[in-house]
């Protein structure tokens, strides 16, 4: 079974520039989310997508990051302008059903974001 | 506010000894819980749950957790660390009235040859 799939592997960036990153889930599922991971701490999740409707973008910084899922299937995380503090992995997971509740997730190797 | 805290950032082991990684919870309905494992450079691996049922949850590699109510822990636990165990580990927790996964800040196991 293949997994999720994330591209770049790394990305070097300077302020103010803007990135995309492409996450490809594992096929048939239907929740997708973003996380982000900075250096000592615990994902933070970013934005969950249900097929491709948003069910939780609290904690996206609206102002500078986006994300979209066409068609239910792959997704994009874009961030513009970049922060120094937005330097950390980007990782993209996905589950097979609805809900969060009792599922494990299985996640991609990330995107390393480096924010000079 | 439901959160997780793994008290340790560290733990060392010599190989072949018992290891054991702690988490505690706070929710204000019944827990989910989860713990993941990060290999270097790697993503986030699911190791085992708890949903309901037996307290004592069995799951890869060898790793098991005991769900302790009366102390809201869910500790990390295996008989005999292997070098290869070595990784970040993280707990997380979710309400069953929420939807929302919150991690913990994860712990850092090295096992010593």
């Amino acid at each position: 079974e293949a997994g999720v799939a994330q591209s770049p592997r790394y990305k070097i960036i300077e302020k103010r520039q803007s990135v995309a990153f492409w996450c490809n889930p594992i096929s048939g599922h239907a929740t997708l989310y973003w996380y982000q991971q900075i250096l000592g701490q615990g994902p933070k999740l970013l934005i969950q997508f249900q097929n491709n409707g948003v069910v939780d973008d609290s904690q996206l910084p609206k102002d500078r990051f986006s994300a979209e899922r066409l068609k239910g299937v792959d997704s994009t995380l874009k961030i513009q302008p970049a922060k120094l503090e937005d330097s950390a992995v980007y990782l993209c997971a996905s589950s097979l059903g609805q809900r969060t509740t009792n599922e494990k997730l299985f996640f991609g190797s990330g995107t390393q974001l480096s924010v000079l | 506010a439901q959160s997780v805290a793994q008290p340790e950032d560290q733990v060392n082991v010599a190989e072949g000894n018992p290891l054991t990684v702690k988490c505690t919870y706070s929710v204000s309905g019944n827990p989910y819980l989860f713990w993941y494992v990060q290999y270097p450079n790697r993503g986030l691996q699911f190791l085992l749950k708890y949903i309901t049922g037996d307290n004592l949850v069995k799951g890869s590699y060898g790793f098991e957790a005991e769900f302790n109510k009366s102390q809201t822990s869910f500790h990390l636990k295996k008989p005999s660390a292997l070098v290869s165990d070595s990784a970040l580990y993280f707990c997380a927790v979710i309400e069953d009235s929420n939807y929302q996964l919150i991690w913990g800040a994860g712990t850092k196991l090295i096992i010593k040859p």
